[in-house]
C-alpha cells in the first residue's frame, strides 16, 4: 500500500543553519504531497503542499519540490529560526473508496538552538 | 474563531474503565476523523465519519468505538481500554472528504491518553 518515509530525528541545529528534511513515498499514480507542521502543545497545521509533478510548495519560508523521477518531497529552509522548532510530518494523498485520505511519515523532530 | 476542540486535553485513567474523549468543530464541516500519533508510527486513522451517521473503520479501531448523531461533534469511546491504547489523539474535520480535490484537514490540539 501507499507510505511515506521520513528522515529520523531529531533533527538539532543552530539559529539561521540550513535545513532539510527527507521525505520519500511509495503510491499508485501521482498523489498529492503534504508537509504537516505541529508546534509544542498544539494539533498538527497544514504548512505546505504540492498536487503534481515538479510542483513547488512554499510557505513561511519553506520549500518542498515534488520529484515524481525520485518519489521525493525534501522539506528545505535556508534559515531556521528557534521558532522553527516542532515535529514535521510528511503526508500523501489517497484518493480510494469515494473519500480522501491522509498518509502520515513518521514525523521528524527539529530542535533549533540560538 | 473556526476551530476544532478536543477534550480532556489529558487523561490519566486505569485497564478497563470506559472513556469518551469529545471533538467539536464549529466550521459545520461533513467530515471528521480520529487519529492516534505513536512514536516513529506517526498518525494513524482510527474511525472516520463522511457525515451524520456515516462511520467506518479507519486503519486501527480495533478497542474504539464512535458516533456522529450531530455534524459538529464526533466523541471516541473507548469501552474498555487497556495500556498499548496510551497514545496522543487527534481529531480532525474538513469540508467534505468525497471529492477528487483536496480540501484541507483542521486538527485539534490533541488529547494525551494514559492507561495504567
Amino acid at each position: 500500500g501507499d507510505s511515506v518515509t521520513q528522515m529520523e530525528g531529531p533533527v538539532t541545529l543552530s539559529e539561521e543553519a540550513f535545513l532539510t528534511i527527507n521525505c520519500t513515498y511509495t503510491a499508485t499514480g501521482y498523489p498529492s504531497l503534504f508537509w504537516y507542521v505541529q508546534y509544542p502543545g498544539e494539533g498538527l497545521q497544514l504548512l505546505l503542499k504540492a498536487t503534481k509533478a515538479d510542483d513547488k510548495g512554499s510557505n513561511k519560508g519553506f520549500e518542498a519540490t515534488y520529484r515524481k523521477e525520485t518519489t521525493s518531497f525534501h522539506l528545505e529552509k535556508g534559515s531556521v529560526q528557534v521558532s522553527d522548532s516542532a515535529v514535521y510530518f510528511c503526508a500523501l494523498r489517497q484518493f480510494s473508496g469515494g473519500y480522501n485520505k491522509l498518509i502520515f511519515g513518521a514525523g521528524t523532530r527539529l530542535a533549533v538552538h540560538p | 474563531e473556526a476551530q476544532v476542540t478536543q477534550n480532556p486535553r489529558y487523561l490519566i485513567t486505569v485497564t478497563g474503565k470506559k472513556l469518551t474523549v469529545t471533538c467539536s468543530q464549529n466550521m459545520n464541516h461533513e467530515y471528521m476523523s480520529w487519529y492516534r500519533q505513536d512514536p516513529g508510527l506517526g498518525l494513524r486513522q482510527i474511525y472516520y465519519s463522511m457525515n451524520v451517521e456515516v462511520t467506518d473503520k479507519g486503519d486501527v479501531p480495533e478497542g474504539y468505538k464512535v458516533s456522529r448523531k450531530e455534524k459538529r461533534n464526533f466523541p471516541l469511546i473507548l469501552e474498555s481500554p487497556s495500556p498499548n491504547q496510551t497514545s496522543l489523539y487527534f481529531c480532525a474535520s474538513t469540508v467534505t472528504s468525497g471529492s477528487t480535490s483536496y480540501n484541507e484537514q483542521f486538527f485539534g490540539p490533541g488529547t494525551r491518553l494514559t492507561v495504567l
